[in-house]
């Protein structure tokens, strides 16, 4: 079964520490995402990868960075957590076209105290 | 730009009652559109999608149809379950955009009584 794979499902961080958010798949997609969830907001892209090493800014990406050194992880970086980064994050994968849509990992609902 | 707009929620209806949720969207050019269905605790997962104008998705007893003259792709399902209590989610692609990106509408929570 074809999956992505957030490293963990709750996080509970304090403000000022750097948090990683790690995301694996295993479907040799070329492109990976992240984004955030928030009530009444929907889903908002951070940022997303489209090959290894590459990454391009989304909608939202001020005070978050990424890196991706493989093809088959993504990882969100949050340099100093603050309390209004505390969300829903949803790693995805897809190949180059939206044609066969994404494929979601279950999500990492972090918390900043 | 791009946007998706949705009908708020929550959605409450009774087992086997019918359900519409309504889809509109902006967008330049002829986007693909999907609904995506995330279930409690999990993330989302693709539902059904239509990528030209007329096309009809279907899956697990939704539809959604692809109408351009209305910028509308609105989800229906006929007799609804307590199993499909969930937030739906209409996106759009640009068949333009070279990333694959979707533009994600706000969600609606549909709750399912029995």
């Amino acid at each position: 079964d074809v999956k992505v794979t957030q490293s963990s499902r709750y996080l509970v961080k304090r403000t000022g520490e750097k948090v990683f958010l790690e995301c694996v798949q295993d479907m040799d997609h070329e492109n990976m995402f992240w984004y955030r969830q928030d009530p009444g907001l929907g889903l908002r892209l951070i940022y997303f990868s489209y090959d290894v090493k590459m990454k391009e800014k989304g909608d939202i990406p001020e005070g978050y960075s990424v890196s991706r050194e493989k093809k088959e992880r993504f990882s969100l970086i949050l340099e100093s957590a603050s309390t209004n980064q505390t969300s829903m994050y949803l790693c995805a994968s897809s190949f180059p076209t939206a044609f066969y849509g994404y494929t979601f990992g279950s999500g990492t609902r972090l918390t900043v105290v | 730009g791009d946007s998706v707009t949705q009908m708020e929620g929550p959605v409450t209806l009774s087992e086997e009652a019918f359900l519409t949720i309504n889809c509109t969207y902006t967008a330049t050019g002829y986007p693909s559109l999907f609904w995506y269905v995330q279930y409690p605790g999990e993330g989302l997962q693709l539902l059904l999608k239509a990528t030209k104008a007329d096309d009809k998705g279907s899956n697990k007893g939704f539809e959604a149809t692809y109408r351009k003259e209305t910028t509308s792709f609105h989800l229906e399902k006929g007799s609804v379950q307590v199993s499909d209590s969930a937030v739906y989610f209409c996106a759009l692609s640009r068949t333009t955009d070279s990333w694959g990106k979707f533009q994600f509408g706000a969600g609606t929570q549909v709750v399912v009584t029995p």
